[in-house]
């Protein structure tokens, strides 16, 4: 049974460039969650996806938009690119009341 | 304030060593409580849950205090694969979001 599978690995984006990040979830989850995790912080939630709709979105500004997919898995997108977007980007899926499994990660860097 | 506070550290311990993290958190509508584990460069899992009880799962012990909203982490004869970041969680409601502390490094040295 595959985990939570997240793609691409690592990649690299100019400033003000828009850039798409994919997530897969563990089978049979139907929820997916995006967090930010800048260097030596902690994870950051951004957004959480059930039946297609945003259900739960944390601080983030409106350059950072998502969707999920009739196969429950998932994209997050973001805009306009700042160096401060540089971050590991990691997906949780889980049933909606149970434990959060977590993908490898994007590492994202902007330069 | 951040809503999840926890030890700054790093800890650097010697092999067998006990190692205790404590963590804070500032909304009382928290309803549960994990302890992750993040190794360098990888994704966090799970370690553990939290109760107010106490839970323990061999050489490792949680605690929760809901009225001081503290929450703590008790490692017993440390070992070198017990290296590691160690998350301190809180979870509003069945359906919230996670809630990640800073992450407290633990290196346990030879």
């Amino acid at each position: 049974d595959a985990g939570v599978t997240q793609s691409p690995t690592h990649l690299i984006k100019t400033r003000g460039q828009q850039v798409t990040l994919r997530c897969s979830p563990k089978s049979g989850h139907d929820t997916v969650s995006w967090y930010q995790q800048a260097l030596g912080q902690g994870p950051q939630f951004i957004f959480q996806y059930y039946e297609e709709e945003e259900r739960q979105r944390g601080n983030f500004p409106d350059r950072f938009s998502g969707h999920q997919f009739p196969n429950y898995s998932s994209e997050l997108n973001v805009n306009a690119l700042l160096l401060g977007d540089s971050a590991l980007y990691l997906c949780a899926s889980s049933l909606v009341q149970g434990e959060a499994f977590f993908g490898q990660g994007t590492r994202l860097t902007v330069v | 304030r951040k809503e999840v506070e926890q030890d700054p550290g790093p800890f650097n311990v010697p092999e067998g060593a006990t190692v205790a993290f404590n963590c804070t958190y500032s909304n009382s509508a928290s309803q549960s409580f994990f302890w992750y584990r993040q190794d360098c460069r990888k994704e966090p899992k799970l370690l553990m849950s939290v109760y107010s009880s106490g839970n323990e799962d061999g050489r490792f012990t949680a605690q929760l205090n809901r009225a001081s909203q503290y929450i703590s982490l008790l490692i017993r004869d440390s070992k070198l694969s017990d290296s590691a970041t160690y998350l301190c969680v809180v979870k509003r409601g069945s359906q919230g979001n996670l809630i990640f502390g800073k992450g407290t490094k633990l290196s346990v040295k030879p």
